[in-house]
């Protein structure tokens, strides 16, 4: 079975500085993964993801993630928040015929 | 492209009520996921349908949680009876092909449930 560990459940930064939500997966298959976004009362928006190639991945709003394989992690960064930023962020992976999710991070971001 | 429809967005109920939520995944999407969402957690997968077939449901709640997919398109998702432990939003998604590796899961907004 893998699971996906997402430390913090609240993060919080001012506008302009740099966002780092930290993932960590657990399987015995390098997994396909992924950092989802949802804002209240919405669903979840796919901001990027890593399934084979090059580990630095590139998503949507300025966002992006490295795989590292050795740290089984999957960090998420963005250079300078914004307000329109704060939402919570889903990592997840896709393995043995199942996407799983983490428990998601709360960025908080303020002026 | 329309997205994924789900209704209602929002259901009160009482325990041991029943409940059913509908689902109609993006045109020509193969696979349709439900996953329930409980405050505070990350979604958490309760069936995966391809086409009319399910691929997983090992963790449906069968005593009380069913599905169908019956032309292969639309979706229902029902409860019977409802506790209040099933207090949470309910995902759905669909995807082309059969894992999000390959292609991306596209959610709808959800469907809000509130057992009273």
């Amino acid at each position: 079975a893998q699971s996906v560990t997402q430390l913090g459940s609240h993060v919080s930064v001012s506008e302009g500085a740099l966002v780092l939500l930290r993932c960590n997966y657990s399987s015995s298959v390098p997994p396909y993964l992924f950092w989802y976004v949802q804002y209240p009362n919405q669903g979840l928006q796919l901001l990027l993801k890593y399934t084979t190639g090059a580990t630095l991945v590139k998503g949507i709003n300025g966002f992006e993630a490295e795989f590292k394989k050795s740290e089984t992690s999957f960090h998420l960064t963005k250079p300078s928040a914004h307000m329109s930023d704060a939402a919570e962020y889903f990592c997840a992976a896709w393995g043995y015929s199942t996407l799983t999710f983490g428990k998601g991070t709360m960025l908080l971001v303020s002026p | 492209e329309a997205g994924v429809a789900q209704s209602p967005r929002y259901k009160i109920i009482e325990k041991r009520q029943s409940v059913a939520f509908w689902c109609n995944p993006i045109s020509g999407h193969a696979t349709l996921y439900w996953y329930q969402q409980i405050l505070g957690q990350g979604p958490k997968l309760l069936i995966q349908f391809q086409n009319n077939g399910v691929v997983d449901d090992s963790q449906l709640p069968k005593d009380r949680f069913s599905a169908e997919r019956l032309k292969g398109v639309d979706s229902t998702l029902k409860i019977q009876p409802a506790k209040l432990e099933d207090s949470a939003v309910y995902l759905c998604a669909s995807s082309s092909l059969s894992g999000p590796g390959e292609t991306e899961a596209f959610f709808g907004q959800g469907t809000r449930l509130t057992v009273v």
